[in-house]
């Protein structure tokens, strides 16, 4: 079964800080994609990472693929508490059973 | 432009009740997903469909559930007979693109709740 890990589970920080969220696996992914779900709300899609190595910016968010596609990281400059919510890695598998799976994900509190 | 759009948002009924889900696509997205989440598992795909048709229902946990997707703008879930272990939430999705993996769009989610 494939997994998706993503780590910290949980983390707390003041307004100000930088942060780096991981979403690890064993397996290669064809391409990796990052949501943010905010309480009560779906999450919404951030961005999609398709070449090994890759790395774009959104604002302040960094997002980077590995050399071998089999894991990501996001790093968050700055934070706001705008930027509060549960961040989900979802790696698209590169065999034939061409699925998305998920992370648990990583609760984010950016406090004021 | 609407989103996807989910009905009820939050739903508490008694073990044993039948409870129907339901959802609205955003027009002209061909693939359509229900999803549940939980904090112990996280978000499991139940159900794909692609231009109204079922293409993979693996994820659907028993034959107490079951989906349907008579048009392209409306989906229903239903449980029957609901049990308290299938409180979560519930969420539709659907994508432009004919695959698993493209963008998804979520609905805000069906909270249910069975005591």
């Amino acid at each position: 079964t494939q997994l998706l890990e993503q780590s910290p589970q949980f983390l707390s920080i003041q307004e100000g800080e930088n942060l780096t969220v991981y979403c690890n696996s064993s397996s290669v992914f064809s391409s990796l994609q990052w949501y943010r779900q905010e309480p009560g709300e779906g999450p919404v899609l951030l961005v999609t990472v398709v070449t090994g190595g890759e790395v774009k910016k959104l604002k302040r968010l960094t997002f980077q693929f590995g050399d071998a596609r089999k894991d990501s990281s996001l790093h968050i400059t700055a934070a706001q508490p705008g930027d509060t919510g549960l961040y989900l890695c979802a790696g698209a598998s590169a065999g034939n059973n061409r699925k998305l799976i998920w992370g648990l994900g990583t609760s984010l509190a950016v406090n004021p | 432009d609407a989103g996807v759009i989910q009905s009820p948002r939050h739903e508490v009924t008694e073990m044993g009740q039948e409870v129907t889900l339901r959802c609205k696509p955003i027009s002209g997205h061909n693939s359509l997903f229900w999803y549940r989440q939980t904090m112990m598992r996280g978000l499991e795909l139940l159900i794909y469909f692609n231009n109204n048709v079922p293409i993979d229902d693996s994820g659907m946990p028993e034959d107490r559930f079951s989906a349907k997707m008579p048009n392209a703008s409306f989906s229903t879930l239903k449980i029957q007979p609901s049990e308290p272990r299938d409180s979560a939430v519930y969420f539709c999705a659907s994508s432009p693109g004919g695959t698993y993996t493209g963008e998804l769009f979520f609905g805000e989610g069906s909270r249910l709740t069975v005591l």
